[in-house]
């Protein structure tokens, strides 16, 4: 089953504009969310996360928001440039996780047109 | 460089032959983990090391797979009698030790190709 979902595989948007990339989740447990960046031929980079004590989180240009009622977060980029152009991860950790155990949603690649 | 550093980067093998594959973590970094991710899928978590101790090894895919961190530092992940299925990216993460949360810093992947 999958516990993490990313219900779009990719996203197209202008630069200057808001990227809006979205995450679900099934396990009422995880209690620590991570978003992760990817370039082809890198790992993942660690972008930004959020505590399930918390409903936003802000870095510069990037803030995720989190609603538990729903199972839900989102990563907002305001303004998206080109540079931001690569594969988005969302990740939970649940409490009862063996050491910070990650479980990724499928991806949303983002796509920042000049 | 001061990152998480895999080796090789890329293995093409045959089916049948034995593969292992190397992580350093970042060095004040305890804690060790391995992941497997396939086309089109986010990474799939295998295994967790805290200094040499395998804490959790009951995600690792077949008993074909296996891992050790003998000195607490650098771990190997080998892959016996590799399947055309084991083709993936192997992902390697470490992070500090640490009562609270914090994030996985991942390394470059090692991609296997199993012909």
């Amino acid at each position: 089953d999958q516990q993490v979902k990313q219900n779009s595989p990719s996203l197209s948007v202008q630069e200057g504009r808001i990227s809006i990339l979205n995450c679900d989740y099934t396990n009422s447990m995880f209690d620590y969310f991570l978003w992760y960046k990817k370039y082809p031929a890198e790992g993942p980079t660690f972008l930004i996360s959020i505590s399930s004590i918390k409903d936003k989180n802000e870095d510069g240009r990037f803030t995720v928001f989190l609603n538990k009622s729903a199972k839900h977060l989102s990563l907002h980029i305001v303004p998206s440039q080109p540079g931001d152009s690569a594969v988005y991860f969302c990740a939970a950790r649940g409490l009862n996780n063996a050491g910070n155990m990650l479980t990724f949603g499928g991806g949303t690649r983002l796509m920042v047109k000049p | 460089d001061t990152g998480v550093s895999q080796d090789p980067r890329h293995k093409i093998t045959k089916r049948g032959q034995n593969v292992t594959f190397r992580c350093d973590p970042i060095s004040e970094h305890n804690r060790l983990y391995w992941y497997r991710q396939t086309l089109g899928q986010g990474p799939e978590f295998l295994t967790y090391f805290q200094n040499e101790a395998q804490l959790e090894k009951s995600r690792l895919l077949s008993d074909r797979f296996s891992a050790e961190r003998p000195k607490g530092s650098f771990s190997t992940l080998e892959i016996q009698r590799t399947e055309q299925g084991d083709s993936a990216m192997y992902l390697c993460a470490s992070s500090p030790p640490t009562g609270g949360y914090n994030e996985q810093f991942f390394g470059p992947g090692t991609r296997l190709t199993v012909l």
